[in-house]
Protein backbone atom coordinates (compact mmCIF):
# COMPACT_ATOMS: atom_id res chain seq x y z
CA UNK A 1 0.00 0.00 0.00
CA UNK A 2 1.19 3.58 -0.78
CA UNK A 3 1.67 6.34 2.17
CA UNK A 4 2.60 9.59 2.25
CA UNK A 5 4.16 11.35 5.52
CA UNK A 6 3.76 15.18 5.53
CA UNK A 7 6.61 16.76 8.14
CA UNK A 8 4.96 19.58 10.03
CA UNK A 9 1.54 20.18 10.13
CA UNK A 10 2.00 24.03 10.25
CA UNK A 11 5.04 25.64 8.51
CA UNK A 12 5.42 29.60 8.79
CA UNK A 13 7.94 31.73 6.63
CA UNK A 14 9.16 35.74 6.35
CA UNK A 15 8.47 37.44 3.47
CA UNK A 16 11.23 36.69 0.83
CA UNK A 17 12.52 34.21 2.46
CA UNK A 18 13.11 29.73 1.29
CA UNK A 19 10.22 28.33 1.90
CA UNK A 20 10.45 24.52 2.50
CA UNK A 21 7.77 21.61 2.84
CA UNK A 22 8.79 18.23 3.79
CA UNK A 23 7.58 14.96 2.02
CA UNK A 24 7.79 11.32 2.32
CA UNK A 25 6.43 8.70 0.58
CA UNK A 26 5.94 4.88 0.77
CA UNK A 27 5.48 3.13 -2.17
CA UNK A 28 6.23 -0.59 -3.93
CA UNK A 29 6.12 0.65 -7.09
CA UNK A 30 8.04 3.35 -8.92
CA UNK A 31 6.05 6.04 -7.47
CA UNK A 32 4.69 9.20 -9.17
CA UNK A 33 4.16 11.90 -7.04
CA UNK A 34 2.75 15.28 -6.80
CA UNK A 35 2.13 18.73 -4.67
CA UNK A 36 -1.36 20.15 -5.09
CA UNK A 37 -2.27 23.89 -2.98
CA UNK A 38 -5.65 24.48 -1.62
CA UNK A 39 -6.78 27.69 -1.07
CA UNK A 40 -9.22 28.37 1.59
CA UNK A 41 -13.14 27.48 0.56
CA UNK A 42 -11.31 26.32 -2.86
CA UNK A 43 -10.63 22.90 -4.53
CA UNK A 44 -7.14 21.89 -5.30
CA UNK A 45 -4.79 22.89 -7.94
CA UNK A 46 -1.28 21.26 -9.17
CA UNK A 47 1.55 22.46 -8.63
CA UNK A 48 3.99 20.02 -9.75
CA UNK A 49 3.98 16.58 -10.69
CA UNK A 50 6.99 13.66 -10.94
CA UNK A 51 6.49 11.18 -13.53
CA UNK A 52 9.89 9.33 -14.17
CA UNK A 53 11.28 11.77 -16.05
CA UNK A 54 13.90 14.38 -14.59
CA UNK A 55 13.79 14.18 -10.79
CA UNK A 56 13.82 17.73 -10.51
CA UNK A 57 10.60 19.02 -11.33
CA UNK A 58 9.44 22.77 -11.76
CA UNK A 59 6.30 24.17 -11.13
CA UNK A 60 3.67 26.90 -11.39
CA UNK A 61 4.43 30.33 -9.48
CA UNK A 62 8.01 29.34 -8.70
CA UNK A 63 7.86 25.76 -7.38
CA UNK A 64 9.86 22.56 -7.30
CA UNK A 65 10.41 19.71 -6.11
CA UNK A 66 13.21 17.38 -6.26
CA UNK A 67 12.53 13.43 -6.14
CA UNK A 68 14.92 11.52 -4.28
CA UNK A 69 14.70 7.99 -4.56
CA UNK A 70 17.29 7.00 -1.31
CA UNK A 71 15.84 8.99 0.62
CA UNK A 72 12.31 8.15 -0.47
CA UNK A 73 11.39 12.21 -0.64
CA UNK A 74 9.76 14.67 -2.57
CA UNK A 75 10.00 17.90 -1.07
CA UNK A 76 8.60 21.32 -1.97
CA UNK A 77 10.37 24.08 -2.73
CA UNK A 78 10.72 27.67 -3.62
CA UNK A 79 13.33 30.14 -2.94
CA UNK A 80 11.35 33.28 -1.97
CA UNK A 81 7.92 33.24 0.09
CA UNK A 82 5.47 35.38 -1.42
CA UNK A 83 2.42 36.30 1.05
CA UNK A 84 0.08 34.94 -2.05
CA UNK A 85 1.47 31.42 -0.83
CA UNK A 86 0.30 31.07 2.36
CA UNK A 87 -2.12 28.11 1.65
CA UNK A 88 -2.65 24.46 2.60
CA UNK A 89 -0.25 21.71 0.84
CA UNK A 90 -0.55 18.29 -0.22
CA UNK A 91 2.21 16.03 -1.38
CA UNK A 92 0.11 13.03 -2.81
CA UNK A 93 1.20 9.58 -4.12
CA UNK A 94 0.04 7.66 -6.91
CA UNK A 95 1.25 4.41 -8.83
CA UNK A 96 0.61 5.35 -12.29
CA UNK A 97 0.44 9.08 -14.31
CA UNK A 98 -3.01 8.27 -15.19
CA UNK A 99 -5.80 10.35 -14.22
CA UNK A 100 -7.36 7.38 -13.46
CA UNK A 101 -5.10 6.44 -10.86
CA UNK A 102 -5.86 7.00 -7.49
CA UNK A 103 -4.15 9.42 -5.55
CA UNK A 104 -3.47 8.92 -1.95
CA UNK A 105 -2.89 12.32 -0.26
CA UNK A 106 -0.48 12.96 3.23
CA UNK A 107 -2.23 15.09 5.96
CA UNK A 108 -1.35 18.58 4.41
CA UNK A 109 0.74 21.12 5.66
CA UNK A 110 -0.52 24.73 6.38
CA UNK A 111 1.91 27.81 5.36
CA UNK A 112 1.60 31.15 6.36
CA UNK A 113 3.80 33.65 5.35
CA UNK A 114 4.76 36.53 7.65
CA UNK A 115 4.84 40.17 6.23
CA UNK B 1 -13.87 26.60 -20.86
CA UNK B 2 -16.07 25.94 -17.21
CA UNK B 3 -13.54 23.70 -14.74
CA UNK B 4 -14.85 21.12 -12.97
CA UNK B 5 -18.10 22.28 -11.25
CA UNK B 6 -20.17 20.83 -7.35
CA UNK B 7 -23.04 21.88 -6.11
CA UNK B 8 -24.30 22.75 -3.55
CA UNK B 9 -21.96 24.46 -2.01
CA UNK B 10 -23.13 23.99 1.30
CA UNK B 11 -25.61 21.64 3.04
CA UNK B 12 -26.35 20.54 6.75
CA UNK B 13 -28.18 16.94 6.94
CA UNK B 14 -29.53 15.65 10.01
CA UNK B 15 -27.89 12.42 11.50
CA UNK B 16 -29.36 9.17 9.61
CA UNK B 17 -30.79 10.99 6.49
CA UNK B 18 -29.57 10.79 3.23
CA UNK B 19 -27.59 13.18 0.92
CA UNK B 20 -27.29 13.67 -2.84
CA UNK B 21 -23.96 15.54 -4.09
CA UNK B 22 -23.58 16.50 -7.50
CA UNK B 23 -20.50 16.97 -9.87
CA UNK B 24 -20.00 18.24 -13.70
CA UNK B 25 -16.70 17.40 -15.19
CA UNK B 26 -14.34 19.67 -17.19
CA UNK B 27 -15.26 19.80 -20.91
CA UNK B 28 -13.80 17.20 -22.89
CA UNK B 29 -13.24 14.49 -19.46
CA UNK B 30 -14.86 11.16 -19.17
CA UNK B 31 -13.91 9.84 -15.79
CA UNK B 32 -15.16 11.17 -12.36
CA UNK B 33 -13.14 10.48 -8.98
CA UNK B 34 -15.09 11.75 -5.47
CA UNK B 35 -12.59 12.27 -2.39
CA UNK B 36 -13.55 12.98 1.02
CA UNK B 37 -11.01 15.84 2.79
CA UNK B 38 -12.26 15.71 6.64
CA UNK B 39 -11.10 18.87 8.94
CA UNK B 40 -7.97 18.68 9.01
CA UNK B 41 -6.98 15.54 7.22
CA UNK B 42 -5.90 15.32 3.66
CA UNK B 43 -8.45 14.11 0.58
CA UNK B 44 -9.58 10.20 0.46
CA UNK B 45 -10.20 8.58 -2.17
CA UNK B 46 -14.09 6.96 -2.25
CA UNK B 47 -14.75 5.58 -5.74
CA UNK B 48 -14.52 6.82 -9.16
CA UNK B 49 -16.88 6.49 -12.07
CA UNK B 50 -16.10 5.56 -16.16
CA UNK B 51 -18.78 4.95 -18.68
CA UNK B 52 -21.55 5.40 -16.54
CA UNK B 53 -19.84 2.10 -13.94
CA UNK B 54 -17.64 2.33 -11.01
CA UNK B 55 -14.47 1.58 -11.90
CA UNK B 56 -12.15 1.89 -8.89
CA UNK B 57 -13.48 2.52 -4.75
CA UNK B 58 -11.87 3.20 -1.66
CA UNK B 59 -12.18 1.96 1.57
CA UNK B 60 -15.79 3.47 2.31
CA UNK B 61 -19.05 1.37 3.23
CA UNK B 62 -21.89 1.06 1.44
CA UNK B 63 -23.69 3.60 2.69
CA UNK B 64 -21.38 5.54 -0.08
CA UNK B 65 -22.78 5.07 -3.54
CA UNK B 66 -22.41 7.29 -6.67
CA UNK B 67 -23.75 6.77 -10.51
CA UNK B 68 -22.82 8.06 -13.42
CA UNK B 69 -24.71 10.00 -15.88
CA UNK B 70 -24.23 9.77 -20.33
CA UNK B 71 -23.09 13.36 -19.84
CA UNK B 72 -20.45 12.32 -17.57
CA UNK B 73 -21.72 14.34 -14.89
CA UNK B 74 -21.76 12.32 -11.56
CA UNK B 75 -23.68 12.15 -7.66
CA UNK B 76 -22.37 10.88 -4.84
CA UNK B 77 -25.47 9.69 -2.53
CA UNK B 78 -24.49 9.05 1.19
CA UNK B 79 -27.56 7.38 3.26
CA UNK B 80 -27.95 6.74 6.73
CA UNK B 81 -25.48 9.61 7.45
CA UNK B 82 -23.35 9.60 10.70
CA UNK B 83 -21.85 12.42 12.47
CA UNK B 84 -18.14 11.40 11.55
CA UNK B 85 -19.53 11.76 7.25
CA UNK B 86 -19.13 16.06 8.39
CA UNK B 87 -16.16 16.77 5.16
CA UNK B 88 -15.87 18.52 2.49
CA UNK B 89 -16.13 16.28 -1.11
CA UNK B 90 -14.32 16.79 -3.86
CA UNK B 91 -14.52 15.61 -7.14
CA UNK B 92 -12.51 15.63 -9.00
CA UNK B 93 -12.34 14.90 -13.26
CA UNK B 94 -9.55 13.61 -15.85
CA UNK B 95 -9.24 12.22 -19.38
CA UNK B 96 -7.05 9.16 -20.08
CA UNK B 97 -3.38 9.72 -18.96
CA UNK B 98 -3.99 13.26 -17.84
CA UNK B 99 -4.28 14.94 -14.52
CA UNK B 100 -6.80 15.45 -11.94
CA UNK B 101 -8.73 18.69 -11.80
CA UNK B 102 -10.17 19.57 -8.91
CA UNK B 103 -13.51 21.28 -8.16
CA UNK B 104 -14.32 23.46 -5.53
CA UNK B 105 -15.43 20.79 -2.97
CA UNK B 106 -19.26 20.60 -1.01
CA UNK B 107 -18.96 21.18 2.64
CA UNK B 108 -21.33 18.62 3.74
CA UNK B 109 -22.00 19.33 8.21
CA UNK B 110 -24.62 16.39 9.72
CA UNK B 111 -25.69 17.33 12.87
Amino acid sequence: AQSVTQLGSHVSVSEGALVLLRCNYSSSVPPYLFWYVQYPNQGLQLLLKYTSAATLVKGINGFEAEFKKSETSFHLTKPSAHMSDAAEYFCAVSEGNSGNTPLVFGKGTRLSVIA
Amino acid sequence: DAGVTQSPTHLIKTRGQQVTLRCSPKSGHDTVSWYQQALGQGPQFIFQYYEEEERQRGNFPDRFSGHQFPNYSSELNVNALLLGDSALYLCASSLATYEQYFGPGTRLTVT
